[in-house]
């Protein structure tokens, strides 16, 4: 299976910061990289595809970046609404497997 | 706008089977997928498998594999997934997730739709 390793598993940010998530694999999955968010007690919601893609309805703080086996989210002007957990996901495979998460807390 | 919908919370004896299901509402399965995502308390998200109801091809996490089934009936628009042998490790929020294909004439795909997702206790 290819191994997703999300750094880091938790950050403290203060609203208008900006914020990067790293994603590696462990082995080449080109741009089949997706990013969602997960709000507690919520299911998660997908963010961005093919690595850099904005989903629809998402707003464009959000980008991503990447290819082969490192990646990155970045949420530029972080608002109140972006402390939630987030995942990345390869779909190279089709045993697709999520990193372990970073969740993002109120500093 | 379409929904996954999935069926109400379970409690089970340790050793015992859950068949959750997941419909999609105002809609059907057309070319999608149909995955499984679970979600034990305080922790990530984990991949268990997926079908794709049109054909009835199904893949599974290695993890799983023996004890989990994913079935779709399409008479129905119904997908469901069974875990058997079930310890107290199971207990989980179960989603299920559909896989669409997110740039036309690729298999870059994506989860673009969540059911509600469908807490299943385990214990004695």
């Amino acid at each position: 299976d290819i191994q997703m390793t999300q750094s880091p598993s938790s950050l403290s940010a203060s609203v208008g910061d900006r914020v990067t998530i790293t994603c590696r694999a462990s082995q080449s999955i080109s741009i089949y990289l997706n990013w969602y968010q997960q709000r507690p007690g919520k299911a998660p919601k997908l963010l961005i595809y093919a690595a850099s893609s904005l989903q629809s309805g998402v707003p464009s703080r959000f980008s991503g970046s990447g290819s082969g086996t490192d990646f990155t989210l970045t949420i530029n002007s972080l608002q109140p609404e972006d402390f939630a957990t987030y995942y990345c996901q390869q779909s190279y495979s089709t045993l697709q497997t999520f990193g372990g998460g970073t969740k993002v807390e109120i500093k | 706008q379409v929904q996954l919908v999935q069926s109400g919370a379970e409690v089970k004896k340790p050793g015992s089977s859950v068949k959750v299901s997941c419909k999609p509402s105002g809609g059907t399965f057309s070319t999608y997928g149909i995955n499984w995502v679970r979600q034990a308390p305080g922790q990530g998200l984990e991949w268990m498998g997926g079908i794709i109801p049109l054909f009835g091809t199904t893949n599974y996490a290695q993890k799983f594999q023996g004890r989990v089934t994913i079935t779709a009936d399409k008479s129905t628009t119904t997908a469901y997934m069974e875990l058997s042998s079930l310890r107290s490790e199971d207990t989980a929020v179960y989603y299920c997730a559909r896989a669409r294909s997110m740039k036309t004439g690729t298999t870059l795909s994506a989860f673009d739709l969540w059911g509600q997702g469908t807490m299943a206790t385990v214990s004695s």
